[in-house]
């Protein structure tokens, strides 16, 4: 069965505490992108990567830092720099048009994980 | 980041009516794409448009690419409670491998 997890669904920290979201999909995609969403913010992009061990920082990257040491897999870390990290933060794939020569860029989402900051 | 201005902001509206939503720009998109979210999940992807004036329809849903390459539309026929959600279009530039996303429609549905 093909798709995109990520866990945990639910997560609670302590401020200043560092936390790291899982992604992980098994769609052979070789780009990966991850959103933050609040409410009446839609999405905004904090980091994308189109291949391993490469990635861009998105419209939000500050206090936010990942890795992508396999294409399956995208963690994002929460720093203690994040000033409002109270989010629900969302892991999206694609094929990459980059690097594939697609025209388009229909991206897969994960259900999402909602972390609170206490 | 660009956003793209989508409205209406929010619906409410009785099951059995039709919806529309619609979504502008000022820069051209090369590819506009329609989801739905539903509470606490992720975004699905309902439709995928890729050339301009093109009009696509996935059951009771239809979404256009606007001529100008700057707008899409999506319309829902003959609503239903499972419709509830929120609505996001999003757009590629050339060359791009980001999307820009709208803030999102949310639809309501009164049985």
């Amino acid at each position: 069965d093909g798709g995109i997890t990520q866990s945990p669904k639910y997560l609670f920290r302590k401020e200043g505490q560092n936390v790291t979201l899982s992604c992980e999909q098994n769609l052979n995609h070789d780009a990966m992108y991850w959103y933050r969403q609040d409410p009446g913010q839609g999405l905004r992009l904090i980091y994308y990567s189109q291949i391993v061990n490469d990635f861009q920082k998105g419209d939000i990257a500050e206090g936010y830092s990942v890795s992508r040491e396999k294409k399956e897999s995208f963690p994002l870390t929460v720093t203690s720099a994040q000033k409002n990290p109270t989010a629900f933060y969302l892991c999206a794939s694609s094929i990459d048009p980059g690097t594939s020569g697609a025209s388009y860029n229909e991206q897969f989402f994960g259900p999402g994980t909602r972390l609170t900051v206490l | 980041g660009q956003q793209l201005n989508q409205s209406p902001q929010s619906m409410f509206i009785q099951e059995g009516e039709d919806v529309s939503m619609n979504c502008t720009s000022s820069s051209i998109f090369n590819t506009w794409l329609w989801y739905k979210q539903e509470p606490g999940e992720g975004p699905v992807l309902l439709i995928a448009l890729y050339k301009a004036g093109e009009l696509t329809s996935n059951g009771r849903l239809t979404a256009q690419f606007g001529i100008t390459r700057k707008d899409s539309f999506l319309n829902i026929s003959a609503s239903i409670p499972s419709d509830v959600g929120i609505y996001f279009c999003a757009g590629q530039k050339s060359g791009y491998s980001t999307l820009t996303f709208g803030k999102g429609t949310m639809l309501l549905v009164s049985p």
